[in-house]
């Protein structure tokens, strides 16, 4: 059982470079979602998806941007890295269960630790 | 104001202790409570789920919430050394496709 999978889990860039992070989910998830985690501010969501071809603006998008061309993959781009991208980066997804309903369990990968110099 | 506050800690007790973990959200709107645990290197992982106010039981964890106060709890009893972790309270509202996380408290349960 793969789950949530991203690639790479590590990456060096140097400022100006650009990178894309693939996450890829085999559960047949409607939602996927692209997450920063850093010291003392907790998980921030860049951009979700609740569907293939669409995706929406999190609460920190700004530098990022995301395609779901298909279900189970979400791509995270970075067009040109800055240092304040250094960060673990976590794809997850969820379920979707009907209007009005959640089931409260986002799956998570295991991150992609990006440093940018 | 964050939406959800969470003290990070570090928090730390001896075995057998009785854990408890809190968060303060200022939305009224969220309806769905949740808390994960996140082991070092690792994502996260749903450990409580708990849908509008009261108390839910799943073994030694207990998870509380109090919408009038707009405060959230974990309760870990006989907390082991496989309970070291960090915590993440988080919480959505109705339509369930934005998740609001806390920052984490990291616990070291000592044997």
């Amino acid at each position: 059982n793969a789950g949530v999978t991203q690639t790479p889990k590590f990456r060096v860039l140097k400022t100006g470079q650009s990178m894309t992070l693939l996450c890829a989910q085999d559960m047949n998830h409607e939602y996927m979602y692209w997450y920063r985690q850093d010291p003392g501010m907790g998980l921030r969501l860049i951009h979700y998806s609740v569907g293939e071809g669409t995706t929406a603006k999190g609460e920190v998008p700004d530098g990022y941007n995301v395609s779901r061309l298909k279900k189970q993959n979400f791509l995270l781009g970075l067009e040109s890295a800055a240092p304040s991208q250094t960060s673990v980066y976590f794809c997850a997804s969820s379920a979707y269960t009907g209007p009005r309903s959640n089931t409260g369990e986002l799956f998570f990968g295991e991150g992609s630790r990006l440093t940018v110099l | 104001q964050k939406e959800v506050e969470q003290d990070p800690g570090p928090l730390s007790v001896p075995e057998g202790a009785i854990v408890s973990l809190n968060c303060t959200y200022s939305n009224s709107a969220f309806q769905y409570f949740m808390w994960y645990r996140q082991y070092s290197r690792k994502g996260p992982e749903l450990l409580m789920y708990t849908y509008s106010s009261g108390n839910k039981e799943d073994g030694r964890f207990t998870a509380q919430v109090d919408k009038s106060s707009k405060y959230i709890s974990l309760f870990i009893r006989d907390s082991q050394p496989s309970d070291s972790a960090t915590y993440l309270c988080a919480m959505s509202l109705n339509t369930g496709n934005q998740f609001y996380f806390g920052t984490g408290t990291s616990l070291t349960v000592i044997p």
